[in-house]
């Protein structure tokens, strides 16, 4: 079994600073992790996903995400936001020899200016 | 690349009748595809498992004879909403499965906006 939980429903921050979205996992097997964006009806885009190689990822667009096994963590972060970075974030894990894909609940992020 | 289409982008249908939304890999061939459905300001719950020529693998709630999937080929998954209802309106996002150099990677369609009136 597999769950993910996202901390935040909600995150608002200013344009230029760091941006950070929290993600906790559980699964029976080791995991693949990762986070998608989606822009109001749009599709998912990738952002960056982990694989049992380097625990910190770096993702498009800035992002990068550290996978934390002692603490089952899989937080996004950014150092700098973007006007361009409101939207829905979904935290995503599967078990490595599996293919389903379990979401989390979402952060949505808006951006001030 | 690994492009993934769904058609229509949206539809609009009236209450009782059916409504088919196809997914498609562009460049890849696809043994395993997903339906996932999407209700407003929520996340994504997958529907459905579809394989190749084979049976779909529903998840539980989702019912078989309302939501008709075949996958009658390596590049073309269809969704068929049957007897939709205005419960049924929603956001129907499809992903593909590559298989590459061992590796499983799901790549998502921009989705299907059904509104049943």
């Amino acid at each position: 079994a597999q769950s993910v939980t996202q901390l935040d429903s909600h995150v608002s921050v200013s344009e230029g600073t760091p941006v950070l979205l929290r993600c906790n996992y559980s699964s029976s097997y080791s995991p693949s992790l990762f986070w998608y964006v989606q822009h109001p009806n749009k599709g998912l885009q990738l952002l960056l996903k982990y694989t049992s190689a380097a625990t910190l990822v770096k993702g498009i667009n800035g992002f990068e995400a550290e996978f934390k096994k002692s603490e089952t963590s899989f937080h996004l972060t950014k150092p700098s936001a973007h006007m361009s970075d409101a939207a829905e974030y979904f935290c995503v894990v599967t078990a490595a020899a599996g293919n389903k894909l379990t979401f989390g609940g979402g952060t949505r992020v808006l951006v001030k200016p | 690349g690994a492009v993934v289409s769904q058609h229509p982008s949206r539809v609009i249908c009236k209450s009782g009748t059916s409504v088919k939304i196809e997914c498609r890999s562009l460049d890849f061939q696809a043994t395993t595809m997903f339906w996932y459905r999407q209700f407003p300001k929520q996340s994504l719950m997958l529907m459905a498992t579809s394989n190749e020529g084979s049976k779909a693998t529903y998840e539980q709630g989702v019912e078989k004879d309302k939501f008709l999937i075949n996958h009658a080929s390596l590049t073309l998954s269809t969704l068929t909403v049957t007897s939709a209802h205005p419960e049924d309106s929603s956001f129907y996002i499809c992903s593909a499965q590559k298989v590459q150099r061992g590796l499983r990677e799901q790549y998502f369609g921009p989705g299907t906006r059904l509104t049943v009136t």
